[in-house]
């Protein structure tokens, strides 16, 4: 299995721009999550689907944040407008629900905004 | 203005020696606790998991030890290895559809 794949690794935006990362789970997961970690504030948490459903998006930080998972193989994150604030890296991980508490991280979307 | 970062806390070992990360918990409702080891560059990779009703869980070369009424859990690994130089984080999740909340972490310097 070639594991979570992001896209893309490294994005480079000017602010007021839209930017939106993709990400493909591990196939046949059924829980996708998307983080962001910076410097100041560590791993967080933004939003997870169970089954494609989104379950807690309460660590979405603003309406400029939005997520979604149209199909079990695929998900969203948009930025827009984007603002120099937001830079950071993006994580998304997938797990099977009902198993451990495994999650398969990416390698991640290093998002800088100027 | 000056910027201000988390100041992760170090464990610097000497390669061949024993390490313990600390971490300390404060919501009573985690039933599942994890670790999670971040080499520079990557992201987060699961170690092992230890589940509430538990006190003790081994893995390759890992050990878990979960004190409830402390509130404190520690990974302890054994005849540390240059590869294990990463940030090891724990976390904790109430169950159900297994959200996850991360700590700081604990950066891992292995002198060789």
């Amino acid at each position: 299995d070639a594991g979570v794949i992001q896209s893309p690794r490294h994005e480079v935006t000017e602010m007021g721009q839209e930017v939106t990362l993709r990400c493909k789970p591990i196939s046949g997961h059924n829980s996708l999550f998307w983080y962001r970690q910076t410097m100041m504030r560590g791993l967080e948490l933004l939003i997870y689907f169970n089954n494609n459903v989104p379950i807690d998006d309460s660590g979405m930080p603003e309406d400029r944040f939005s997520a979604k998972m149209p199909n079990a193989s695929f998900s969203t994150l948009k930025i827009q407008p984007s603002e120099p604030r937001d830079s950071a890296v993006y994580f998304c991980a997938s797990s099977l629900a009902g198993g451990s508490y495994e999650q398969y991280f990416g390698p991640g979307t290093r998002l800088t905004v100027t | 203005g000056e910027s201000v970062g988390l100041h992760l806390p170090t464990l610097s070992v000497q390669e061949g020696d024993n390490s313990i990360i600390n971490c300390a918990y404060s919501n009573s409702a985690s039933d599942y606790f994890i670790w999670y080891k971040q080499e520079s560059g990557k992201g987060p990779q699961f170690i092992i998991d230890i589940r509430s009703n538990m006190d003790k869980r081994q893995g390759q070369r890992v050990t878990v030890l979960l004190n409830k009424t402390v509130k404190h859990l520690s990974l302890q690994i054994a005849a540390t290895q240059p590869g294990d130089s990463a940030v090891y984080f724990c976390a904790g999740s109430p169950g159900g559809y297994q959200k996850v909340t991360f700590g700081i972490g604990t950066k891992l310097q292995v002198i060789p």
